[in-house]
């Protein structure tokens, strides 16, 4: 059984660049979320798909984007970046209403 | 004011003692998870509750729903149970979404 990879583990950005993150779900499972963690704080729920289709958004900005595939698997599109859009970037799968199983993450740095 | 609130946010304690994390809620939930963050960033989920007790191996955790209250309870503390520990609940949704609302984490340090 895989877990929940992502990828890439560290990029960094200028500010306005727009950047894509990507995650592989665990197999088996149908729903993904991602979720925004500033340095010291607990993470922020960006949005969730469920069977390809976005069905829960927290309080982020349309420039927040993101896709689910066929496979699963996710990705979370981040448009005219800002320089507090510096943070850790999770994801998380599960099979829904279930265990969510997290990725180790994707550490965005916005200059 | 936030939904979810934990405390202690920082605690430090000796190898071999008990250790009780509490996280208070202001919202109706259908489920609230343990979470544990080591540094680097990954999250390990250590429980899903929607009521009761459950026990996996020196963790409890219990929930009380009427007071909106749970609590992480590490027996025999460890160095290697040093982590950020997280409450999260998932808010009753009409739409059926899993995301999560996060509380602050408590930054946990075991000494030997």
């Amino acid at each position: 059984e895989t877990g929940v990879t992502q990828s890439p583990t560290h990029l960094i950005k200028t500010r306005g660049q727009q950047v894509t993150l990507r995650c592989s779900s665990q197999s088996g499972h149908n729903t993904v979320s991602w979720y925004q963690q500033a340095l010291g704080q607990g993470p922020q729920f960006i949005f969730q798909y469920y069977r390809e289709e976005e069905n829960g958004r927290g309080n982020f900005p349309p420039r927040f984007s993101g896709l689910q595939f066929p496979n699963y698997s996710s990705e979370l599109n981040v448009n005219a970046l800002e320089l507090d859009d510096s943070a850790l970037y999770l994801c998380a799968s599960s099979l829904r209403g279930n265990v969510l199983t997290f990725g180790a993450g994707s550490r965005l740095t916005v200059l | 004011k936030n939904e979810v609130e934990q405390s202690p946010q920082n605690l430090t304690a000796q190898e071999g003692e008990f250790i009780t994390i509490n996280c208070s809620y202001s919202v109706g939930i259908s489920a609230l998870h343990w979470l544990q963050q080591h540094p680097g960033g990954g999250i390990v989920s250590l429980f899903m509750l929607s009521s009761g007790k459950k026990k996996h191996g020196r963790l409890i955790a219990t929930i009380n729903i009427q007071e909106k209250h749970s609590s992480l309870h590490i027996t025999a503390s460890h160095p290697r149970d040093s982590a950020v520990y997280i409450c999260a609940v998932r808010r009753h949704s009409g739409g059926g979404a899993d995301g999560l609302t996060f509380g602050k984490g408590t930054h946990l340090i075991i000494q030997p």
